[in-house]
């Protein structure tokens, strides 16, 4: 089964443009993820989408969005880029959210975006 | 979801066991312990996880204490590629509750040759 796929694996952008990060859940995943992680405040939550619909979002300012499609894929967006932004974004997959047996999220190896 | 402290760094030789301690004290009944590990610049990995009783896998063993309040993550035999951050997460489980992990600091291990 193939795993969790994100594109590009990386980019180069400009403060003030705007970035579209793709992901492809493992065949079957209804839940889709996405972290930021950067060296200073390690890996934090962003959003994640189920059935096309954000059930939940981190506290990260309006410029990050998302968006799941009905194949389960997600793109997150990022408009008006910062310095800041600079990070590596990673998407995760899960079967089922909130399977009572518990259930693992998988990783991809994540989009490296540094803005200049 | 409970807060979770782990130490910031071990190390251990290699083809020894490595044994990660993590501190949950304000979990709650209906929350799991995960452990996910993460080799440099790649995505996490999950490693495994429970919820009261013991688990083992092909990749590691969780001794979860009686009063659930601490758990231990056991590699058997560790190697050089077991190197890496290795991060123990309290998630509750809902039916309705969205996946959202929230990370901690993590331990950073160190395999020895």
């Amino acid at each position: 089964k193939a795993g969790v796929t994100q594109t590009p694996r990386y980019l180069i952008k400009t403060r003030g443009q705007q970035v579209t990060l793709s992901c492809s859940p493992i065949s079957g995943h209804r839940s889709v993820s996405w972290y930021q992680q950067t060296p200073g405040q390690g890996l934090q939550f962003l959003f994640e989408y189920f059935s096309e619909t954000q059930r939940n979002k981190g506290n990260f300012p309006g410029r990050f969005s998302g968006r799941q499609f009905s194949n389960s894929r997600s793109e997150m967006n990022v408009s008006t880029l910062e310095l800041g932004d600079s990070a590596l974004y990673l998407c995760a997959s899960s079967s089922y959210p909130g399977s009572p047996a518990g259930n693992e999220q998988f990783f991809g190896p994540g989009t490296r975006l540094t803005v200049l | 979801d409970a807060k979770t402290t782990q130490p910031p760094s071990m190390d251990c030789a290699e083809g020894r066991a490595a044994n990660l301690p993590c501190n949950h004290s304000t979990i709650s009944g209906n929350e799991y312990v995960y452990w996910y590990r993460q080799i440099h610049s790649q995505g996490p990995q999950y490693i495994i996880h429970g919820l009261k009783n013991n688990e083992t896998n092909e990749m590691a063993s969780l001794i979860i204490t009686e009063d659930r309040k601490s758990s231990t993550l056991i590699l058997p035999h560790a190697t050089l590629r077991d190197t890496a951050v290795y991060y123990c997460i309290v998630r509750a489980l809902r039916m309705d509750s969205s996946y959202k992990l929230i990370f901690g600091s993590g331990t950073r291990l160190l395999v020895r040759p």
